[in-house]
């Protein structure tokens, strides 16, 4: 069965220092990653994936196989970074579709 | 833009009430999930179905059950809600295109309290 471990439910930051929120994963197939946010008083929403290998909001994430690790990076935070982080894990069902398996999330605060 | 949509922002139910939750999504998505949300626990998935008329359990669907008629609509019962179902609920659909997998796009959610 897939798992992912968020270790920390709360990370604070000052604003311009780097930041990591950590990710692992256990999944015996080959694993899709995700990083989604929610904002204070906002939906939760996509935040990037990692077959896309892109950069959204300065943010970056790179999928580490031989540690099962999916970290979310930023070299400089923000005070609007402040937000609820999760990372998802995503399995294709044998009957089509798919579904995520989220983390516990980690509190990310950032302080002036 | 997509948009997920949950009936009711807040409600109060008493101790073996039944209690409906709604959801309405307009993007003509094949899944809907529904997840709860809570404080160091994350997101956990209650029930999905891919399509019209299906359904599939989650990891804690004991004390729920969910109706999908309409492709759009994806409904959360709680035949005898309990204190232990306080909760704020999550509704989310995403497309079954493969490329997208993985993609949800949530509604604003429904935070339930039982007495």
């Amino acid at each position: 069965a897939q798992r992912v471990t968020q270790p920390e439910k709360l990370l604070s930051v000052f604003k311009g220092a780097p930041v990591e929120l950590k990710c692992n994963y256990s999944y015996s197939g080959s694993p899709e990653l995700f990083w989604y946010v929610q904002y204070s008083r906002q939906r939760l929403q996509l935040l990037l994936r990692h077959i896309s290998r892109e950069s959204i909001k300065g943010f970056t994430a790179d999928l580490n196989k031989g540690e099962t690790s999916f970290h979310l990076k930023k070299p400089f935070a923000q005070e609007e970074d402040s937000a609820m982080y999760y990372c998802a894990l995503s399995s294709i069902l044998t009957g089509g579709g798919n579904k995520l398996t989220f983390g516990t999330g980690t509190q990310l605060k950032v302080e002036l | 833009d997509v948009k997920v949509t949950q009936s009711s922002r807040y409600l109060v139910k008493r101790t073996g009430e039944k209690v409906f939750l709604e959801c309405v999504q307009d993007m003509d998505h094949e899944n809907m999930f529904w997840y709860r949300q809570d404080p160091g626990l994350g997101l956990r998935l209650i029930y999905f179905s891919y399509d019209v008329k299906m359904k599939e359990k989650g990891d804690i669907p004991e004390g729920y059950s969910v109706s999908r008629e309409k492709k759009e609509r994806f409904s959360l019962i709680l035949e005898s809600a309990s204190t232990n179902q306080t909760s704020m609920y999550l509704c989310a659909s995403s497309p079954d295109r493969r490329r997208d997998a993985g993609e949800l796009f949530f509604g604003e959610g429904s935070r339930l309290t039982v007495l």
